[in-house]
């Protein structure tokens, strides 16, 4: 089974800090990605990346970075955390176009 | 723009009643499309997928999904409900121009309560 690991469940931090979410996945998939959820937003796409130092912007990717260093990981960067930049961020991995995502259990970021 | 579209914010059964939590969607092209399933405090769970081939798709824990393409629906639908079936459902689908990237549009998303 495709396991998708975020480091953190609950996360809390302060306005102006830099915060990194970290998102590891075991099954060599290519691709990886970032949403954000907010109630009644459905998922938002922050940034994706289609390979190893390849990545591209999503729907809303402003005040956010990533990083890809190594196939498995993907990380998330809040450059200077502000309070609407408190949600729910979830990790996913897919293998191809016609494979589905599989996400991890999600972080719970709060930005006091 | 391409989009995907869940007409209701929240859909209520009775336990042993059908299901059908409605997706409609706007790609250019064949569409790839997807149902998840969310639990409380947990990420998304893969149902189902249309990619190609019958129009009827089955799924995990019973669901099914219908594509029509002349609707443009995915709708999605189980027989017999249970109350462990409640949770946050969401439709997706690949957009046009994606490539091999797996990226996925997502619906807001709807919640099924299934009452005993």
């Amino acid at each position: 089974d495709v396991k998708v690991t975020q480091s953190s469940r609950y996360l809390v931090k302060r306005t102006g800090e830099k915060v990194f979410l970290e998102c590891v996945q075991d099954m060599d998939h290519e691709n990886m990605f970032w949403y954000r959820q907010d109630p009644g937003l459905g998922l938002r796409l922050i940034y994706f990346s289609y390979d190893v130092k390849m990545k591209e912007k999503g729907d809303i990717p402003e005040g956010y970075s990533v990083s890809r260093e190594k196939k498995e990981r993907f990380s998330l960067i809040l450059e200077s955390a502000s309070t609407n930049q408190t949600s729910m961020y979830l990790c996913a991995s897919s293998e191809g176009s016609d494979q589905p995502q599989h996400f991890g259990d999600g972080t719970r970021l709060s930005i006091l | 723009a391409q989009s995907v579209a869940q007409p209701e914010d929240q859909v209520n059964v009775a336990e042993g009643n059908p299901l059908t939590v409605k997706c409609t969607y706007s790609v250019s092209g064949n569409p790839y499309l997807f149902w998840y399933v969310q639990y409380p405090n947990r990420g998304l769970q893969f149902l189902l997928k249309y990619i190609t081939g019958d129009n009827l798709v089955k799924g995990s824990y019973g669901f099914e999904a219908e594509f029509n393409k002349s609707q443009t629906s995915f709708h999605l639908k189980k027989p017999s409900a249970l109350v462990s079936d409640s949770a946050l459902y969401f439709c997706a689908v690949r957009p046009h121009g994606s490539g091999n990237t797996g990226k996925l549009i997502f619906g807001q998303g709807t919640t099924l309560q299934v009452k005993p």
